[in-house]
């Protein structure tokens, strides 16, 4: 039961240019959504968040855009850096509930 | 400020042990997460605590698996008896608040081996 799906599991890039991390969720009620940056041996970082009462939230070179009628959301790095490179996990969840859902990541390289 | 602390970062077991999985939060933390990666997946919520309470253990197995968050000390994950199945990076997260409003802070993950 896959309520929030990265279809991607990995992503190339090229430095300068912009990295588009998609995700899906099934569940309408989400009504919080959150993006986490993850590196090798290390926990997740908290990257962006955004509520479902707005379409878009912006924090320097990240961006998360949310289209509630498709159930999508995607977050854009411009310009990407290959210090970006790590797993982004898009993440879900509800008011009134206390489960934050994940989905199984996408891998984001950026080449120099 | 230290962050979110876990311990031990790598724990192995043989089949039957008992592995014991601590936590300590960032300071003034009150509400502890813990989820599980198997290799090539995301992050499985497992049970979500306050002081002294388990709030939500929906995600946790109904078997061999228990949590606790006592008044004074770590939060800790027990795993009794553990199979080859349990085989997986077990990470703690802590927030100030409930959520899902605030973002929460993880700690480094424990590999738990099981061999």
């Amino acid at each position: 039961d896959q309520q929030v799906k990265q279809n991607s599991p990995s992503l190339s890039v090229q430095e300068g240019r912009i990295s588009i991390l998609n995700c899906d969720y099934t569940n309408s009620m989400f009504d919080y959504f959150l993006w986490y940056k993850k590196y090798p041996a290390e926990g997740p970082t908290f990257l962006i968040s955004i509520s479902s009462i707005k379409d878009k939230n912006e924090d320097g070179r990240f961006t998360v855009f949310l289209n509630k009628s498709a159930k999508h959301l995607s977050l854009h790095i411009v310009p990407s850096q290959p210090g970006d490179s790590a797993v982004y996990f898009c993440a879900a969840a509800l008011t009134g509930g206390f489960k934050t859902i994940f989905g199984a990541g996408t891998r984001l390289f950026v080449k120099a | 400020n230290a962050g979110v602390m876990q311990n031990p970062r790598h724990l192995v077991r043989r089949r039957g042990q008992e592995a014991r999985l601590r936590c300590s939060p960032m300071k003034g933390h009150s509400h502890v997460y813990w989820y599980r990666q198997l290799p090539e997946e995301g992050l499985k919520f497992m049970v979500y605590l306050q002081k002294e309470n388990i709030i939500d253990e929906s995600g946790m197995p109904k078997e061999r698996f228990s949590a606790e968050f006592p008044k004074e000390g770590p939060s800790i994950l027990r795993i009794q008896q553990v199979v080859r199945g349990d085989s997986a990076a077990y990470f703690c997260a802590s927030s100030p608040s409930s959520p899902p409003g605030d973002e929460q802070y993880f700690g480094p993950g424990t590999r738990l081996t099981v061999t």
